[in-house]
C-alpha cells in the first residue's frame, strides 16, 4: 500500500519563528489533507490540498503531486500552534492513510 | 452547521466485554469512516460506510464491526475486548467519500482494564 512519511518527527521552536513540515507519499493520490490534532484528540482539518497552493492566515500549504510531496508552512508561530500535525492521503479507496505525524512545540 | 458528533467521549470497559460507539455525521454527508489511534500504530483505518453499505475495510480482526443507518449515523462495535483495544476511536464524515475532504469528530477514548 501507499506509504506516507512526515518529517521532522519533532520540532521545537520559539514563539514567532517560522516552520516547514514535509509530507512525502509513495504513489499518486486523489486527496491530501493536513490536520492538527488538538490536546483533546480531535483532528482539525487545516487544508484539503491534492495539488497546488492554499493559504489560510498564518498557515499555507503546497502540494506538488507530480513529485509526491506536500509542505505545510506556519509563519510567526504561536504557543497555540503546538500539537501534532498529520498529513493524510486518499487514493480513491474511501480511506485515509496517515503519516506518523510531526510533533510541534512552540515555546514562549 | 453541526460537526461530526461522537458519543460517548470516554469509556472504561473490562476485558471480554463488548462496546458500541456512535457517530453522527455532518448533515448531508453520506460517507462515514472509522479510525483507531494508538501510540504504537498511529492512525489506522477501520472501515467506511456509504448509504448503509460497507465499501472498504481495514486490516482488523472480525471482533471489530460496524453499521450505518438510513439517516447516515454509524455505530461501531468491538466484541470480546482486549487490553490492546484501548485507543482513541475517531469517526470522519465526507460528502461523498470520493475526492472530498474528511471532517473528524472529537473521538471516543476507550480504556480496557
Amino acid at each position: 500500500g501507499i506509504q506516507v512519511e512526515q518529517s521532522p518527527p519533532d520540532l521545537i521552536l520559539q514563539e514567532g519563528a517560522n516552520s516547514t513540515l514535509r509530507c512525502n507519499f509513495s504513489d499518486s493520490v486523489n486527496n491530501l489533507q493536513w490536520f492538527h490534532q488538538n490536546p483533546w484528540g480531535q483532528l482539525i482539518n487545516l487544508f484539503y490540498i491534492p495539488s497546488g497552493t492554499k493559504q489560510n492566515g498564518r498557515l499555507s500549504a503546497t502540494t506538488v503531486a507530480t513529485e509526491r510531496y506536500s509542505l505545510l508552512y506556519i509563519s510567526s508561530s504561536q504557543t497555540t500552534d503546538s500539537g501534532v500535525y498529520f498529513c493524510a492521503v486518499d487514493q480513491g479507496a474511501q480511506k485515509l492513510v496517515f503519516g506518523q505525524g510531526t510533533r510541534l512545540t512552540i515555546n514562549p | 452547521k453541526a460537526g461530526v458528533t461522537q458519543t460517548p467521549r470516554y469509556l472504561i470497559k473490562t476485558r471480554g466485554q463488548q462496546v458500541t460507539l456512535s457517530c453522527s455525521p455532518i448533515s448531508g454527508h453520506r460517507s462515514v469512516s472509522w479510525y483507531q489511534q494508538t501510540p504504537g500504530q498511529g492512525l489506522q483505518f477501520l472501515f467506511e460506510y456509504f448509504s448503509e453499505t460497507q465499501r472498504n475495510k481495514g486490516n482488523f480482526p472480525g471482533r471489530f464491526s460496524g453499521r450505518q443507518f438510513s439517516n447516515s449515523r454509524s455505530e461501531m462495535n468491538v466484541s470480546t475486548l482486549e487490553l490492546g483495544d484501548s485507543a482513541l476511536y475517531l469517526c470522519a464524515s465526507s460528502l461523498q467519500g470520493r475526492g472530498s475532504g474528511y471532517t473528524f469528530g472529537s473521538g471516543t477514548r476507550l480504556t480496557v482494564v
